[in-house]
């Protein structure tokens, strides 16, 4: 059983390049989350996503910034313009339902540099 | 809003030490706890978890106590390994699965 696949797995974009971030969820989950992990910090809420629906994207940075989880593929996370900043590990996770004790599936997550 | 803070780390420990990491935590409502671990070059595995006040969450020989009193969620394990060496994150869980996580402590075990 193929887990929360993530690619690439490593990036490496000059500023004011676009990044694109793929997470591929486990087979049936139908909700998808983004987190950010910056040096020497642990991981940041940023969007939750469910097929074609975002639904709470209260941790994505106003501007730059997107995500979408379409009805087929892998969910997208898009960081146009990126700048040095921006540069961080960007884990997916998946689950199959909802609830606060429902355990999700972390991706080995996408390490983006800006240069 | 929901909140969560570990101890400071890294943490050093020989082989077969006593390991405790603190976590407490503040949220409204009745949180989910979790602790997660992560590998080096790795993403996050779900090391344990616990739903309700008191429920003791346990896996590897690692174990933690859901205390609502005190709000905590401490990590504890009576003889670490070289392999348990990694990060260890505390993290609640909301309604919709949504994480908030610590900041993690990193966990060195030499032989």
């Amino acid at each position: 059983n193929a887990g929360v696949m993530q690619n690439p797995r490593h990036l490496v974009r000059r500023r004011g390049q676009e990044a694109r971030l793929r997470c591929s969820p486990v087979k049936g989950h139908s909700h998808v989350y983004w987190y950010r992990q910056l040096p020497e910090e642990g991981l940041k809420f940023m969007v939750y996503l469910q097929k074609e629906n975002i639904i709470d994207e209260s941790g994505m940075p106003k501007e730059r910034f997107s995500a979408e989880f379409p009805k087929e593929g892998p969910s997208i996370l898009r960081i146009q313009q990126v700048v040095r900043g921006d540069s961080a590990a960007y884990f997916c996770a998946s689950s199959p339902g909802v609830g606060q004790d429902t355990e999700a599936f972390f991706g080995q997550g996408t390490r983006l540099t800006v240069v | 809003g929901d909140s969560v803070t570990q101890m400071e780390g890294p943490v050093t420990l020989s082989e077969e030490a006593f390991l405790t990491i603190n976590c407490t935590y503040t949220a409204t409502g009745y949180p989910s706890l979790f602790w997660y671990v992560q590998y080096p070059g790795e993403g996050l595995q779900l090391l344990l978890k616990a739903t309700k006040a008191d429920d003791k969450g346990s896996n590897k020989g690692f174990e933690a106590t859901y205390r609502k009193e005190t709000t905590s969620f401490h990590l504890e394990k009576g003889s670490v390994q070289v392999s348990d060496s990694a990060v260890y994150f505390c993290a609640l869980g909301t309604s919709y699965g949504k994480l908030t996580f610590g900041q993690g402590t990193i966990l060195t075990v030499h032989p």
